[in-house]
């Protein structure tokens, strides 16, 4: 069965700079999350997507934006990185809104230098 | 807002004890109730779920949780574990279907499990 997919899976990034993270969930799911995971931490939510639209967030740094596109994958835009980024960032995918499970992709680490 | 709270950041057992990992969550709404396994170096996977019904659930690898809604409980049980349990579990609550809004998971810190063989 197809599977949330995530790209890159590893990204390596000085202070300052850019990255862009992409998510591109299961077929017909309509509905993405993304979450950032610390070194021995528990996921924190960041952002989510229902039909192309943001349906919430939660505790995404100003600057960092996300936006749903038209064939539903979803992109993660990381602007002056800090080297508090370095996090494992899972895009999840959900085929409704108010269906409760999610299914989670491979992840990207992120590592800032 | 909904929280989460596991007991235990790290249980060692030798193969073919049982486990227990406890989650009380917060929250005073109707919830769904996950529980999934991260083994090391790799995403979350869904073990089960809870929504409604029998609060008795069962999911993949043997693995058990039962709600309990007076207790605000769901933990973990398997009646023998294995060494390829190692692992990271998390439970996770989401709100149940209200409308509008979105169904963000709130994850608890996570208990590592560590299985001697």
């Amino acid at each position: 069965a197809a599977g949330v997919i995530q790209s890159p899976r590893h990204l390596i990034k000085e202070k300052r700079e850019t990255a862009t993270l992409k998510c591109y969930p299961i077929p017909r799911h309509d509905t993405v999350y993304w979450y950032q995971q610390g070194p021995g931490q528990d996921p924190q939510f960041l952002i989510s997507f229902y039909e192309k639209m943001q349906s919430d967030k939660g505790s995404i740094p100003d600057r960092f934006s996300a936006q749903q596109f038209s064939d539903y994958h979803s992109e993660l835009n990381m602007s002056s990185l800090e080297l508090g980024d370095s996090a494992l960032y899972f895009c999840a995918s959900s085929p409704g809104r108010d269906l409760g499970e999610q299914f989670f992709g491979p992840g990207t680490r992120l590592t800032v230098l | 807002a909904q929280s989460v709270s596991q007991h235990n950041h790290h249980v060692i057992l030798s193969e073919a004890a049982s486990l227990e990992l406890g989650c009380n969550y917060s929250y005073g709404g109707t919830v769904n109730l996950f529980w999934y396994v991260q083994y090391p170096g790799q995403h979350l996977q869904l073990l089960l779920k809870y929504f409604s019904g029998d609060p008795l659930v069962k999911g993949i690898k043997g693995f058990e949780a039962e709600f309990i809604k007076s207790k605000f409980s769901f933990n973990l049980r398997k009646p023998s574990v294995q060494w390829s349990d190692t692992a990271e579990y998390f439970c996770a609550v989401n709100r149940g279907y209200s409308g509008a809004g979105s169904y963000q998971l709130t994850f608890g810190k996570g208990t590592k499990l560590s299985v001697i063989p």
